[in-house]
């Protein structure tokens, strides 16, 4: 399995334009989520998918922010409009979520600059 | 709300120690804990996953342990190479399936 793919890889913008983070997860996995890691704040959960249904977006900063799983292999996270404050490493990560509960496994992340 | 503290936030050592990383929960009530190795610029690799009804887990070098009642986990390293050397994070997760990370502990190990 080649993972859970992230989409770009790096990301520069300015600020007030659009974002669109894409991820595909492990193939079999139920479960999605959507991180963000600063060095000032760590890791964060923003958002979570259960067969594709979001489940918890409380992490989820502002309206700017939303997420979508429109199938089981696929999830996009938008900024917009996007501001310096928003620039981190966004990471996916899916897993299986049942009575065995997997490990998570990550995506190489996309790295987000706002100018 | 479940805290997840990891000390030290820094370690460095030569090569050839035994180390110890420490995870700490304020919510006894999980699922499991699970340990991550992050390289620079990379993502999160899981090392070892311990579910709420285990002590232990091993790994080669890696041994993590958990202690629930008093919301504790370890990771030791045996014999530690430079290849080591990495971010290493600890993240519970608890009933909602939210898995909440420390903010986690930098070691290096020089040769």
């Amino acid at each position: 399995d080649a993972g859970v793919i992230q989409s770009p890889r790096h990301e520069v913008t300015e600020m007030g334009q659009e974002v669109t983070l894409r991820c595909k997860p492990i193939s079999g996995h139920n479960s999605l989520f959507w991180y963000r890691q600063t060095m000032m704040r760590g890791l964060e959960l923003l958002i979570y998918f259960n067969n594709n249904v979001p489940i918890d977006d409380s992490g989820m900063p502002e309206d700017r922010f939303s997420a979508k799983m429109p199938n089981a292999s696929f999830s996009t996270l938008k900024i917009q409009p996007s501001e310096p404050r928003d620039s981190a490493v966004y990471f996916c990560a899916s897993s299986s979520v049942g009575e065995n509960n997997s490990p998570l496994h990550f995506g190489n992340g996309t790295r987000l600059t706002v100018t | 709300k479940q805290e997840v503290t990891q000390i030290p936030a820094a370690l460095s050592v030569p090569e050839g120690e035994n180390l110890v990383l420490n995870c700490s929960f304020t919510d006894s009530a999980i699922y499991n804990l699970q340990w991550f190795r992050q390289d620079p610029g990379k993502g999160l690799t899981s090392l070892l996953l311990i579910q709420s009804s285990q002590r232990e887990q091993t790994s080669g070098r890696l041994n993590a342990s958990l202690d629930k009642s008093s919301g504790r986990s370890t990771l030791y390293i045996a014999a530690s190479q430079p290849g080591d050397s990495a971010t290493y994070l600890c993240a519970v997760r608890s009933g909602t399936d939210k898995l909440i990370f420390g903010t986690g502990t930098r070691l290096q190990v020089f040769p």
